[in-house]
């Protein structure tokens, strides 16, 4: 079956660092990767999709993740964050009719 | 409406009580979504809907969970006998096509069985 990997489960950060937080798959076939975020107190929102074409997709606030196809892996990166970007981050998986598959997430802390 | 409503936002029950959540999509969505997050976990895939029928429901972990969308808009997630390991949140999304399309979450439903 499909899987998702995140790796890291907690990753804490200063403000304007750069970051990458890490996503790996396992599947063969063609996939549709996305990041989901949820901030404190909210629900569960789409931070960005990859189906096809270019590998780097840029998604809201600064946000960009690259999908490497030889490594399975669709890793989110920001150059600079912001204390507003605290929250959870979910990678998630989809392929053909099935349902989405979700990483366990990690928790991001920004510290001032 | 302007989000996925789900209520309730809370529930505490004991041990071998039913319990039922319910789920108002976005209006015009046909594809609504039941997932479950336990702690620490990410979101797992319970069922999915497309219309009135369940499109898949290989999510559900045993016979005491059962969900049913009626009308083709709202959603209830019933739990049977509930055991203290169903207590997690309850996640509806929905979305205006089905598969791979961009899921809208609600807020959840907590549920605590004691």
């Amino acid at each position: 079956a499909q899987s998702v990997s995140q790796h890291n489960h907690h990753v804490i950060l200063s403000e304007a660092a750069s970051l990458e937080l890490g996503c790996n798959y396992s599947y063969g076939g063609t996939v549709n990767l996305f990041w989901y975020v949820q901030y404190p107190g909210q629900h569960l929102q789409l931070l960005l999709k990859y189906f096809s074409g270019d590998p780097l997709v840029k998604g809201i606030k600064g946000f960009e993740a690259e999908f490497i196809k030889s490594k399975f892996s669709f890793n989110l990166r920001k150059p600079s964050v912001q204390w507003s970007d605290t929250a959870e981050y979910f990678c998630a998986l989809h392929f053909g009719n099935e349902k989405l598959t979700f990483g366990t997430g990690t928790r991001l802390t920004i510290i001032p | 409406g302007a989000g996925v409503s789900q209520t309730p936002s809370n529930k505490v029950t004991e041990k071998g009580k039913y319990v039922e959540l319910r789920c108002d999509p976005i209006s015009g969505h046909t594809a609504l979504y039941w997932y479950r997050q336990s702690l620490g976990q990410g979101p797992e895939f319970l069922i999915y809907f497309q219309g009135t029928g369940a499109a898949d429901d290989s999510g559900l972990p045993n016979d005491r969970f059962f969900a049913v969308r009626p009308e083709g808009s709202v959603s209830t997630l019933k739990i049977q006998r509930t055991e203290r390991g169903d207590s997690a949140v309850y996640l509806c999304a929905s979305s205006a096509l089905g598969p791979p399309g961009e899921l809208f979450f609600g807020e959840g439903s907590r549920l605590t069985v004691l």
